[in-house]
């Protein structure tokens, strides 16, 4: 079983909607990730946060928010999405030195109408 | 910034045989760490093991291994004894935790 936590497994919803994604890990990581994933294509980095606070973010458009309630839980905010952010978005965490592994909650399979 | 080729799309391996997926990497970077990543269809990464560009040893963990050419910039996977449970997407990833890098993807097959 993961580690870490994603809710919900699937997500369809309209381009009017507003929606959350929520990870939460109980391994005592501080540094915590987002990634989108499309189909047959590799994870690519969205947000990066350490000790709860955004330390990196790779031009995301600003319909995801990103936020980390504290350091077991960081949440995805998606508002305003087109039919192009379709995707797996992934969830991880990892302990906050340089080459710790990053360790992956299952993903939410997002499908936008 | 890292690059990271794989350049095997696909794979075919026998049940209870050895394979190798290839990855190669481009970087500057005096210091760099190099892992591997397992995604079956249901979506986890799984991590599976991990090198360190200073690390004297190849990694090992069970029936993976890392094949680690420091002068090539290749560090390949070694799957041992291949089981029907290993067929999945496998992907190489390097740079730090915080800015990986991942390579295109394996799809691997196990045949019984």
């Amino acid at each position: 079983d993961t580690e870490v936590t994603q809710t919900p497994k699937h997500l369809v919803m309209g381009m009017t909607n507003k929606k959350s994604l929520k990870c939460e890990q109980h391994m005592g990581h501080r540094a915590m990730y987002w990634y989108k994933q499309k189909a047959k294509k590799p994870p690519e980095l969205m947000f990066v946060y350490s000790y709860e606070k955004l330390s990196i973010n790779e031009s995301v458009p600003s319909r995801f928010s990103p936020e980390c309630p504290n350091s077991s839980l960081l949440n995805l905010h998606l508002h305003a999405l087109q039919p192009e952010d379709s995707a797996l978005y992934l969830c991880a965490s990892s302990q906050d030195r340089q080459y710790s592994p990053l360790h992956f909650g299952n993903g939410t399979r997002l499908t936008v109408t | 910034a890292q690059k990271i080729t794989q350049t095997q799309p696909g794979m075919f391996v026998q049940e209870k045989e050895a394979v190798t997926l290839d990855c190669t990497y481009d970087t500057s970077d005096p210091s760099y760490g190099l892992f591997w990543y397992k995604q079956p269809s249901s979506g986890e990464m799984i991590f599976l093991i991990y090198q360190g560009s200073y690390d004297q040893q190849n990694a090992t963990e069970g029936r993976y291994s890392l094949n680690f050419q420091k002068a090539r910039k290749s560090a390949n996977l070694v799957i041992s004894a291949s089981q029907l449970g290993d067929s999945a997407m496998y992907f190489c990833a390097g740079g730090s935790n915080y800015k990986l890098t991942f390579g295109k993807g394996t799809l691997l097959t196990v045949n019984p």
